[in-house]
């Protein structure tokens, strides 16, 4: 079964609106980390934000926040004022377990293309 | 900023040969992980290593594929005896400790097998 889906192959936004791209996940672990990743055209992954499943609140990194909602396993990213530079592969990835069981392994979405038009 | 970094940006080699990747991490780093990436497609883990030795690999990683940690910031990938399908982008990364919120992933390498 799909560990994590996203389930936006392609979006559109306006240059300076906000954009939610959508991620649910699935694990049985109490323990786990979810992060989100800018992929350019460049090809190298850009770390975005992270969110610990114990964390009360959402987290935030400038312009991105983690919209978690931990009941529906869904952990959206939300990109405030896109701008052109914005436009790239989103992916959103979980590191299960705790202590000797967490590896450290990500496990990654198929993504979501965003697009910032002007 | 420390990066990790990873050479080459791109390798062309023909089926059957052998191929290393290589990597230097963030040198405070102790966790290093090798994925990949088969274009337009998900990214995929294959393997970390902490401590001289695998904590964990994919079904991906099979007998064709060896990692090694050869001095104090080297990192590298070997793939034994490359197939067309293993032509794909590989990223490596590394984080300071199991559960660090953030995992830095080098630029990659683009591995072509014709």
């Amino acid at each position: 079964a799909q560990k994590i889906t996203q389930t936006q192959p392609g979006m559109f936004v306006q240059e300076k609106e906000a954009v939610t791209l959508d991620c649910t996940y699935d694990t049985s672990d109490q323990s786990y980390g979810l992060f989100w990743y800018k992929q350019p055209s460049s090809g190298e992954m850009i770390f975005l934000i992270y969110q610990g499943s114990y964390d009360e609140q959402n987290a935030t990194e400038g312009r991105y926040s983690l919209n978690f909602q931990k009941a529906r396993k869904s952990a959206n990213l939300v990109i405030s004022a896109s701008q052109l530079g914005d436009s790239a592969m989103y992916f959103c990835a979980m590191r299960e377990g705790r202590g000797s069981s967490n590896t450290g392994k990500l496990i990654f979405g198929q993504g979501t293309t965003l697009q910032v038009k002007p | 900023e420390p990066e990790v970094t990873q050479t080459p940006s791109h390798q062309v080699t023909q089926m059957g040969q052998e191929v290393i990747l290589r990597c230097v991490p963030i040198s405070n780093h102790l966790y290093f992980y090798w994925y990949r990436q088969i274009l337009g497609q998900k990214v995929e883990f294959l393997v970390s290593f902490y401590n001289n030795e695998i904590s964990e690999k994919s079904e991906i990683f099979d007998d064709q594929f060896s990692v090694e940690r050869p001095d104090g910031s080297n990192f590298t990938l070997k793939i034994r005896s490359t197939k067309l399908e293993d032509s794909a982008m590989y990223f490596c990364a590394s984080s300071e400790f199991r559960g660090a919120y953030e995992q830095y992933f080098g630029p990659g390498t683009r591995l072509t097998v014709t």
